[in-house]
């Protein structure tokens, strides 16, 4: 099974600041097959980008998504009020599906 | 556009099973890979299975093998999940999801609680 590990765990940010989110799976998955989603209290997860870099419908364009084989990552260019909240990674691989275990943005 | 509504809030003893629904609208059962994902109090997002549209069979995580059941009425467009042997950690929010390659629409979770 493919460990998906993501950091930091969380990352405290000031609005309007970039922020970097990693995702490093145990072994090379394929780009086609890698999702990221925002999680906020409350709510069910919404998809951000999938493809590894592929915006899904609405989501806005500080949003971009990057990396291929084992490493991955999501910026978000200038943090609005909205984007702080739980950032999930995810995979498909050989008939198995894998999330990590989340990066937290919080307001600093 | 495809849209999601699970059923309510359940409360179960340890022991016990349950079953969740998804009832799908805008697009039918068929035309879709349904899975479930679950999520403990405070934790992240656990996958527990859903139809592989690859091999066309209902696929599970290994850890849910032999206590979870997945199926579909297509008369009325609705997924079920039925988990048995409730346990105090399978205390959740269960989820709905469509697989189009990734998870896209979830429904709105479903509270398990199993409690004594």
């Amino acid at each position: 099974e493919i460990v998906l590990t993501q950091s930091p765990g969380t990352l405290s940010l000031s609005p309007g600041e970039r922020a970097t989110l990693s995702c490093r799976a145990s072994q090379s998955v394929s780009s086609s097959y890698l999702a990221w989603y925002q999680q906020k209290p409350g709510q069910a997860p919404r998809l951000l980008i999938y493809g590894a870099s592929s915006r899904a419908t609405g989501i806005p364009d500080r949003f971009s998504g990057s990396g291929s084989g084992t490493d991955f990552t999501l910026t978000i260019s200038r943090l609005e009020p909205e984007d702080f909240a739980v950032y999930y990674c995810q995979q498909y691989g050989s008939s198995q599906f894998t999330f990590g275990p989340g990066t937290k943005v919080d307001i600093k | 556009q495809v849209q999601l509504v699970q059923s309510g809030a359940e409360v179960k003893k340890p022991g016990a099973s349950v079953k969740v629904s998804c009832k799908v609208s805008g697009y039918t059962l068929t035309e879709l890979s349904m899975h479930w994902v679950r999520q403990a109090p405070g934790k992240g997002l656990e996958w527990m299975g859903g139809f592989d549209p690859e091999d066309g069979e209902t696929i599970y995580a290994q850890k849910f093998q032999g206590r979870v059941t997945m199926t579909e009425d297509t008369s009325t467009d609705t997924a079920y999940m039925e988990l048995s042997s409730l346990r105090s950690e399978d205390t959740a929010v269960y989820y709905c999801a469509t697989w189009v390659g990734w998870f896209d629409p979830w429904g709105q979770g479903t509270l398990v609680t199993v409690s004594s």
